[in-house]
């Protein structure tokens, strides 16, 4: 119940194209899913975040859509570039009595954009 | 802000020997996350902290490995003794707490371990 399902495992796009990886979630308990983006050799960092009570966020490019019912949330990229090429994770936490930040992470997809 | 802080970046040993990793967290930051990250398991948490005391070591693969944070700006995660299986890449973050509106966690440099 604690993990994190995420597919494709790897996704090859062509640029100016839509990038989707999905992800599926088991704990109603999880109230925070951010997706993080991984170049080589790099750590891993916050790309875009979003919260169950609203369906959609847009920040640039980069779109989360969140279906609750479904326990479902998806990353989408349009217009990808190159520069997007990396491993991308999703996650999820829940507030153990409001103190904790403890994220569950998916397996990760990498992404790689043919010019 | 420099960021968090890792070192060594890379480490070569020979299995059997101790190896210490060491993180300095971002300045303020309440939390402290040790992870390690391999192609076949990917990215797994090992041990975090809030306030320099241990919330939760589940992830702690044996008894070889131990983590310590003596105080708010240092961190340490050894192994003892080291095996080849033990080569990953292990990464330190850091974040707020999540009362204090700190959902996102700042990932170090990380360090890259091989033990041959």
């Amino acid at each position: 119940q604690q993990q994190v399902k995420q597919s494709p495992q790897s996704l090859i796009v062509q640029k100016g194209g839509i990038s989707i990886i999905n992800c599926a979630y088991e704990n109603t308990a999880f109230d925070y899913f951010p997706w993080y983006q991984q170049f080589p050799g790099k750590g891993p960092a916050l790309l875009i975040a979003i919260r169950p009570d609203v369906s959609e966020k847009k920040e640039g490019r980069f779109t989360i859509s969140f279906n609750k019912s479904a326990k479902q949330f998806s990353l989408h990229i349009m217009d990808s570039q190159p520069g997007d090429s990396a491993t991308y994770f999703c996650a999820a936490s829940r507030g153990y009595g409001g103190a904790t930040n403890k994220l569950i992470f998916g397996t990760g997809t990498l992404l790689a954009v043919q010019p | 802000d420099a960021g968090v802080i890792q070192s060594p970046r890379h480490e070569v040993t020979e299995m059997g020997q101790e190896v210490t990793l060491r993180c300095k967290p971002i300045s303020g930051h309440n939390s402290l996350f040790w992870y390690r990250q391999t192609m076949m398991r990917g990215l797994e948490l090992l041990i975090y902290f809030n306030n320099n005391v241990p919330i939760d070591d589940s992830g702690m693969p044996e008894d070889r490995f131990s983590a310590k944070m003596p105080n708010a700006s240092f961190s340490t995660l050894k192994i003892q003794p080291s095996e080849p299986r033990d080569s990953a890449v292990y990464f330190c973050a850091s974040s707020r707490l999540r009362g204090a509106g700190g959902e996102t966690q700042y990932f170090g440099p990380g360090t890259r371990l091989l033990v041959l």
